[in-house]
């Protein structure tokens, strides 16, 4: 399968805990995005990267959201001191510059924070 | 604030009727409008990227339309099948395909 992958696909940890998600983009793909989709709402953008550099963060991304990208490859993004209202579906997705431009989306790491 | 509105919620049909959606969107700055197929558990699928006014797309037994002037892209899944039951999401694009904001999206559940 060469789409874009995400692990893990579910995610419960404890209120206060640190987690962090892997992203795996379609292999030619230089440019990568993160979203957060809650309940009854559509995908809300977090961040992109084109290749290792992260271009745009979202004015609503808390200080406790890092994402990196260090070769331009796989991203991991990272919560710190997780909160309730961290409880999310979190997607990736990856384009290519130049081509259609489609972002095309992993399944998702689905987070409960008790 | 750019809101992205789609309509209905859900909507529940049977099998072989033909339905449509409505996404709606600010018609000022316009770049694109796409939309995706998201079934239970999987990733959100591509459906169509449409960026000039009066564009029209078709793909199997699904189609979609734009009206960029009067900020509306209607979907239409003709001879619905119980395999169509997804969210269907709409995203627009203000300046460049980085910048998406989505809607609530259409969860159409079709009865065999």
């Amino acid at each position: 399968d060469t789409g874009v992958s995400q692990n893990p696909r579910h995610k419960i940890t404890k209120r206060g805990q640190n987690v962090t998600f892997r992203c795996d983009p379609i292999s030619e793909h230089n440019r990568l995005y993160w979203y957060r989709q809650t309940l009854g709402q559509g995908p809300e953008f977090l961040t992109y990267f084109q290749n290792e550099a992260q271009l745009e963060k979202s004015r609503l991304l808390s200080d406790r959201f890092s994402a990196e990208r260090p070769k331009g490859s796989f991203s991991t993004l990272e919560i710190q001191r997780t909160e309730q209202g961290d409880s999310a579906m979190y997607l990736c997705a990856s384009s290519l510059v130049g081509g259609t431009e489609t972002q095309y989306f992993g399944p998702g790491t689905r987070l409960l924070v008790l | 604030i750019l809101n992205v509105e789609q309509s209905p919620q859900s909507l529940h049909v049977q099998e072989g009727d033909s339905t449509n959606f409505t996404c709606s969107f600010p018609s000022s700055n316009f770049y694109a409008l796409h939309w995706y197929r998201w079934e239970t558990a999987k990733s959100p699928e591509a459906l169509f990227v449409m960026t000039l006014n009066g564009d029209e797309k078709k793909k199997g037994r699904i189609s979609a339309t734009l009206n960029t002037k009067e900020g509306y892209s209607y979907l239409y899944i003709k001879g619905s099948q119980p395999e169509d039951s997804a969210t269907y999401l709409c995203a627009f694009s203000l300046y460049n395909n980085n910048d998406m904001r989505f809607g609530a999206g259409t969860r159409l559940t079709v009865k065999p």
